[in-house]
């Protein structure tokens, strides 16, 4: 069974850090890309960053860009989400999900961890 | 960038069919990928590559894909079909996941 649990979330000031994980179990982890998507409170999904299952390939959100840093290791079979820079707009619930494919471009978003909340506020 | 409109809120009498669409330029070009979220849940995919169904997911639920605009359709609505849907694509331009506005289904 394909599991995904999103940690690391917390109540941090404007300007902080913080370092998002997700553990992954129940497939092979480094076959397949991944992806972080955010939710704001009451609004819709926004894609946030994706990584393919080598690591070779990132893609960042233009809202993002330049701020976080996406990543995995293959041999812990953990995704993570390094923040930086943080902003109120920043404030939401982050899911981590598994793409069907080893490549970010092509595929679809199969399973979906529960999420972490990351709130940015002073 | 490219931007995937759906209606905020479709509204539908249970046993009748839902029909959620989702417009884009051109959006028959891509693969469209479906969604479904329900209150304080992570979202499940219902449908993927425009109409395949991944396993577990009921025959209600079916998609369609051309011109200028994708659609879920849920067919027999249940009390249990009320959420949130999503649809999304990968555009290729910009090299971004892009997911539409999400439409809140209500089963009357």
């Amino acid at each position: 069974e394909v599991q995904l649990v999103e940690s690391g979330g917390g109540l941090v000031q404007p300007g902080g850090s913080l370092r998002l994980s997700c553990a992954a179990s129940g497939f092979t982890f480094n076959t397949y890309a991944m992806s972080w998507v955010r939710q704001a409170p009451g609004k819709g999904l926004e894609w946030v960053s994706a990584i393919s299952g080598s690591g070779a390939s990132t893609y960042y959100a233009d809202s993002v860009k330049g701020r976080f840093t996406i990543s995995r290791d293959n041999s812990k079979n953990t995704l993570y989400l390094q923040m930086n820079s943080l902003r109120a707009e920043d404030t939401a619930v982050y899911y981590c999900a598994k793409v069907d494919t080893a490549m970010v471009t092509f595929g679809y978003f199969d399973y979906w961890g529960r999420g972490t909340l990351v709130t940015v506020s002073s | 960038s490219y931007v995937l409109t759906q209606p905020p809120s479709v509204s539908v009498a249970p046993g009748q069919t839902a029909r959620i669409t989702c417009g884009g330029n051109n959006i028959g070009s891509k693969n469209v990928h479906w969604c479904q979220q329900k209150p304080g849940q992570a979202p499940v995919l219902v449908i993927y590559y425009d109409r395949d169904r991944p396993s577990g997911i009921p025959e209600r639920f079916s998609g369609s894909n051309s011109g200028n605009t994708a659609t879920l359709t849920i067919s027999r609505v249940e009390a249990g079909d009320e959420a949130d849907y999503f649809c999304q694509v990968w555009d290729s331009s910009s090299d971004h996941w892009v997911f539409g506005g999400g439409t809140k289904l209500t089963v009357l």
